[in-house]
């Protein structure tokens, strides 16, 4: 299995507060990223990283920020949470973009907005 | 729009039997076709990757078909286990240059029973 821990696996929080999800790994892999999983949708790309301090936005930013200062971790920020952000969150890794290398994800983390 | 689509949604079959599972997509231009497997609660776990001049790989008991002129793939698993109960999930990649955009479908759920 490829090193990636998320931390917490599970979080209860109330609407308005603020929540930051971890994502840490051992593989030295220049590509992280954060995707939502919901029921009825196929995972859904939130930000990801192509290196130290590199970010971009995915298909379902908004109301998220990410945060990328050393190669092994990436970190969600949920500014604000609200009760449409209750999803599990996976973070994933790879190697390279364009070379058909697999994305490895996390074991995710369950987040409740109430 | 891009999309894949999966069939069936869900599906129980016994231990020992075969079963074969679809996706569809549209996804243009195309980069290559993943399947992934996921247990409840876990991340999912890549078990191939297609691109377009290959149309048949195999991964121990999976074995996965892409035919790129119709735009169709299918997850052939053999003598199952209760162990391959979980839900796979297509995922296409949509060739962006510098990077590639995966677009992941809803999965089919998959029950074996003894």
């Amino acid at each position: 299995d490829a090193g990636i821990t998320q931390s917490p696996r599970h979080k209860v929080t109330e609407t308005g507060t603020p929540v930051t999800l971890r994502c840490h790994q051992t593989e030295n892999h220049r590509y992280m990223y954060w995707y939502r999983q919901d029921p009825g949708h196929g995972l859904r790309l939130i930000h990801y990283s192509y290196g130290v301090k590199d970010t971009d936005k995915g298909e379902v930013s908004d109301g998220y920020s990410v945060s990328r200062s050393k190669t092994e971790d990436f970190l969600l920020t949920l500014e604000s949470a609200t009760s449409s952000q209750t999803s599990v969150y996976f973070c994933a890794i790879s190697e390279s973009e364009v070379n058909n290398q697999p994305q490895h994800f996390g074991d995710g983390t369950r987040l409740s907005i109430l | 729009k891009n999309q894949v689509e999966q069939s069936p949604q869900s599906l129980i079959i016994l231990e020992g039997k075969n079963c074969t599972l679809q996706c569809n997509y549209t996804v243009s231009p195309f980069s290559n076709l993943r399947w992934y497997k996921q247990d409840t609660g876990r991340g999912p776990v890549s078990l191939t990757i297609m691109t377009f001049s290959e149309n048949t790989k195999s991964n121990g008991r999976y074995t996965a078909t892409l035919d790129a002129d119709t735009k169709q793939s299918s997850l052939h698993i053999t003598a199952s286990q209760l162990s391959d109960s979980a839900s796979y999930i297509c995922v296409v990649s949509e060739y962006g240059g510098a990077t590639n955009k995966l677009i992941f479908g809803t999965g089919t759920l998959l029950a074996v029973q003894p």
